[in-house]
């Protein structure tokens, strides 16, 4: 019920491209869903999230959609650049008593070649 | 420099040694959290503090220890009973406990032999 199942595992694409990473998950009780970049050796940083009750979220060139029947979201990037390749991960959060927790995705590792 | 910080980035062990990775923060976050990523994984939840000299158990918990005396800083022991240590150990906090923002620190990588 907690887990959080991303793909694809691996993405490359040419700069300018529109990588779209995909995530699904089956708790419903999950009620914020945000995205991280990681670049290697570092920490994720919060890089956009949405809330189910919006359908799409903008923030630059990354996009959140949306679909709380299917239970599915996903990130898109816009115009993507070399400097964009990192591993994102996908995450999905509810409070339990008084925390929030966060279940991560397996991540999905970013190329974008020049 | 507002922000998070672990140290060591890199420590090694040998196999039957408890270890601490030591984490702080000096963005007044009231909570705390630790989590394990290996190659592949995404990140799981070791431990997380919503307060001083309080803390819960997350997701992985067995093998680990926590200890919360101050709001600055979330020590993490690594212990012997811990089946396979090596991996990327990262610390992050929010605001409050409720807070959905977590901010996270650099990371650890740990390498037990």
């Amino acid at each position: 019920q907690q887990q959080v199942k991303q793909s694809p595992q691996s993405l490359i694409v040419q700069k300018g491209g529109i990588p779209i990473i995909n995530c699904a998950y089956e708790n419903t009780a999950f009620d914020y869903f945000p995205w991280y970049q990681q670049f290697p050796g570092k920490g994720p940083a919060l890089l956009i999230a949405i809330r189910p009750d919006v359908s799409e979220k903008k923030e630059g060139r990354f996009t959140i959609s949306f679909n709380k029947s299917a239970k599915q979201f996903s990130l898109h990037i816009m115009d993507s650049q070399p400097g964009d390749s990192a591993t994102y991960f996908c995450a999905a959060s509810t409070s339990s008593g008084s925390a929030r927790q966060l279940t991560f995705g397996s991540g999905t590792q970013l190329t974008v070649l020049p | 420099d507002g922000g998070i910080t672990q140290s060591p980035k890199y420590l090694f062990r040998k196999e039957g040694q408890n270890v601490t990775l030591s984490c702080e923060q000096n963005l007044n976050h009231d909570a705390m959290y630790w989590y394990r990523q290996d190659p592949g994984q995404g990140l799981r939840l070791i431990y997380y503090s919503q307060i001083v000299n309080d803390f819960q158990k997350g997701d992985i918990a067995e093998g680990y220890s926590v200890s919360r005396e101050k709001k600055e800083s979330f020590p993490l022991t690594v212990t012997s009973a811990q089946k396979n240590p090596t991996a990327f150990y990262l610390c992050a906090s929010s605001t409050r406990p409720t807070g959905n923002k977590q901010y996270f620190g650099p990371g650890t990588r740990l390498t037990v032999t």
